[in-house]
């Protein structure tokens, strides 16, 4: 089946520490994304990357770190310098010059 | 002001009703228009994609894009209890090159009650 996957759908955080969000896509798609979604807030941009080994600061991307090593997976790590986590995190992907985004089923993050 | 200004609702309709949901915007520079859903808990999916002005339907859907005043709709006929949901309006087209970044409202909530 093709698609955007993420994994896990849940994940708890304990202070200082970090946690890696997956996304992995098998649609060959060239870019990929991550937003942050909070209630009321709509979907901010945190990362996105156009292609292999390049990515780009979105809007909100203090405290958060990627990287796209391989064309389908684009991982999303959470560092204890993000001080206000929880949220509903959002992995996307399209090809390139295309305008229209493919998002995956998305993962919970919540602070223990 | 806000780049793209979406009422948040909720909206509450009764089955069969004709839904309007809009989306403002600023950026006059935006030329790609899309309107997804998003079921509670889960991704949004892409419903509607227009490109500058004009109309496009599919089935029960009609989105409607109007440049000159800076404002998208979405209509929604004859609706159905699986229709609710949050509806995002999202838009690109920046003139500055970025039109691989999307802007999104920030959705409405859309009931409809059978």
């Amino acid at each position: 089946d093709g698609g955007i996957t993420q994994s896990p759908k849940y994940l708890f955080r304990k202070e200082g520490q970090n946690v890696t969000l997956s996304c992995e896509q098998n649609l060959n798609h060239d870019a990929m994304y991550w937003y942050r979604q909070d209630p009321g807030q709509g979907l901010r941009l945190i990362y996105y990357s156009q292609i292999v080994n390049d990515f780009q600061k979105g809007d909100i991307a203090e405290g958060y770190s990627v990287s796209r090593e391989k064309k389908e997976s684009f991982p999303l790590t959470v560092t204890s310098a993000q001080k206000n986590p929880t949220a509903f995190y959002l992995c996307a992907s399209t090809w390139t010059h295309q305008e229209t985004q493919y998002f995956g089923p998305g993962t919970r993050l919540l602070v223990l | 002001q806000k780049e793209v200004e979406q009422d948040p609702g909720p909206l509450s309709v009764p089955e069969g009703a004709i839904v309007s949901l809009n989306c403002t915007y600023s950026n006059s520079a935006f030329q790609y228009f899309m309107w997804y859903r998003q079921y509670s808990r889960k991704g949004p999916e892409l419903l509607m994609y227009t490109y500058s002005s004009g109309n496009k339907e599919d089935g029960r859907f009609t989105a409607q894009v109007d440049k000159s005043s800076k404002y998208i709709s979405l209509f929604i006929r004859d609706s159905q209890p699986s229709d609710s949901a949050t509806y995002l309006c999202a838009m690109s087209g920046d003139s500055g090159g970025s039109n691989y970044k999307l802007t999104f409202g920030k959705g409405t909530l859309l009931t409809v009650n059978p």
